[in-house]
């Protein structure tokens, strides 16, 4: 699966305790991207990047910060976590090329009490 | 922004029948990705339509654009119970950087 990992893969934390997640990949592709998948939402995308420090916005960016000080890792802050936050998320890399398909990582299910 | 609507949200069928879900848009995609995902796993890349009308198989999956660009459909000839999941439909937005998912159709089959 394109050597995506996620860490953790199952989180349990409080309200208002900071959160991150991790997600590493090995074949230095460029775009990374951090979804949300909550029933009856289908996929939401909250960060992507597009290289070493270069991030953007998606659609349910609020209460989210990204970093990406190497290739490989991205990284999903929750600087204080709320119970909306529940979802499970997803980290994705896309493939350079005709396609442009994403490959999902395997994913982490945050559960803020 | 660009949204897609798939429908239905939902469908059960008997293992054999077939099963047909929906992709909508009221503005012309340039392209069309289709994705699965097992229950408890994660999507996975099925197929891209880029060509008004296109239309593509995977064994008994068919796939099709339509010919304005705004609707795609998935069917699937006689189920299997290795078919359920959930459906989702995508297009690569502004930029051609980012995916906007729709809501997916979960399929469920009775053996």
């Amino acid at each position: 699966d394109a050597g995506i990992t996620q860490s953790p893969r199952h989180k349990v934390t409080e309200t208002g305790t900071p959160v991150t997640l991790r997600c590493h990949q090995t074949e230095n592709h460029r775009y990374m991207y951090w979804y949300r998948q909550d029933p009856g939402h289908g996929l939401r995308l909250i960060h992507y990047s597009y290289g070493v420090k270069d991030t953007d916005k998606g659609e349910v960016s609020d209460g989210y910060s990204v970093s990406r000080s190497k290739t490989e890792d991205f990284l999903l802050t929750l600087e204080s976590a709320t119970s909306s936050q529940t979802s499970v998320y997803f980290c994705a890399i896309r493939i350079a090329g005709q396609l442009h398909e994403q490959f999902f990582g395997p994913g982490t299910r945050l559960t803020v009490l | 922004g660009q949204q897609v609507m798939q429908i239905p949200q939902y469908q059960h069928v008997q293992e054999g029948e077939d099963f047909t879900t929906y992709c909508n848009s009221s503005t012309t995609l340039s392209n069309i990705q289709w994705y699965k995902q097992r229950p408890g796993g994660h999507p996975v890349f099925l197929i891209q339509l880029v060509k008004s009308g296109e239309v593509k198989k995977q064994k008994r999956l068919t796939f099709q654009f339509g010919e304005a660009k705004k609707n795609s459909s998935l069917h699937i000839t006689a189920t299997q119970t290795t078919d359920v999941g959930t459906y989702f439909c995508a297009f690569r937005g502004q930029g051609a950087q980012k995916l906007v998912f729709g809501q997916g159709t979960r399929l469920t089959i009775n053996p």
